[in-house]
């Protein structure tokens, strides 16, 4: 398996649940981030990690948790979140984070809180 | 504050040519990057952009001039598929991507 891979693709959510967003590439790379995305606005930085650090959090709300174990996988925790919450989340990936290094992206989680 | 303007929308006709324009106001300028995205999909690296002039890969060309903050993607021969949406992103003096919003390319037979 090549690329970023994200999974769930899909995730409908109760504001009181509690979810985890997977995402893992197969590219070597040694930085990785997570973006929101929503309809007609640019593209939110939420956090970078470089060789395994979290180098940005970019104010997000502590409701959103990140975790990453290793340079080839990071998790995107979700609790008690808001109706505004609802975006697609795509995890990229690229050599380091920094300098000339196109982003590599995921197919994205299409989160629904409901 | 930091700055990317696209058009939201863009129609053309397959087989001819279109320009995307972006326009930047960034605090230090460190490269522009082009991004194509699907429906559903993730966003693709297209172009990158660090000097003036312009690139070509194929179909699709990108122009630089850092003295106007002023940046296009030229789209020739279009196909159908090349309908998606296009992201213009720059870099600024700390190496922070900061994003326009999408232009939706529609191409119409």
């Amino acid at each position: 398996e090549t690329g970023v891979t994200q999974t769930p693709r899909h995730l409908v959510m109760g504001m009181t649940n509690k979810k985890s967003l997977k995402c893992e590439q197969h590219l070597g790379h040694n930085a990785m981030y997570w973006y929101k995305q929503s309809a007609k606005k640019p593209l939110e930085l939420m956090f970078v990690y470089n060789f395994k650090e979290q180098t940005e959090n970019n104010s997000v709300p502590s409701r959103f948790s990140p975790e990453c174990p290793n340079s080839s996988h990071l998790f995107l925790h979700l609790h008690t979140l808001q109706p505004e919450d609802s975006a697609l989340y795509l995890c990229a990936s690229s050599g380091t984070a920094g300098g000339y290094s196109p982003l590599h992206f995921g197919n994205g989680t299409r989160l629904t809180v409901t | 504050g930091q700055n990317i303007d696209q058009p939201t929308e863009m129609t053309a006709t397959e087989g001819a040519i279109v320009q995307i324009n972006c326009t930047y106001q960034t605090s230090g300028f460190n490269g522009l990057f082009w991004y194509q995205q699907h429906a559903g999909e993730a966003p693709t690296f297209l172009s990158y952009n660090v000097l003036d002039g312009l690139e070509e890969k194929g179909r699709f060309s990108s122009f630089l001039s850092r003295s106007k903050g002023y940046s296009y993607l030229l789209l020739k021969e279009l196909q159908m598929k090349d309908s998606a949406s296009y992201l213009c992103a720059v870099q600024d003096s700390n190496y922070q991507l900061i994003w326009g919003a999408g232009t939706k390319l529609i191409i119409k037979p």
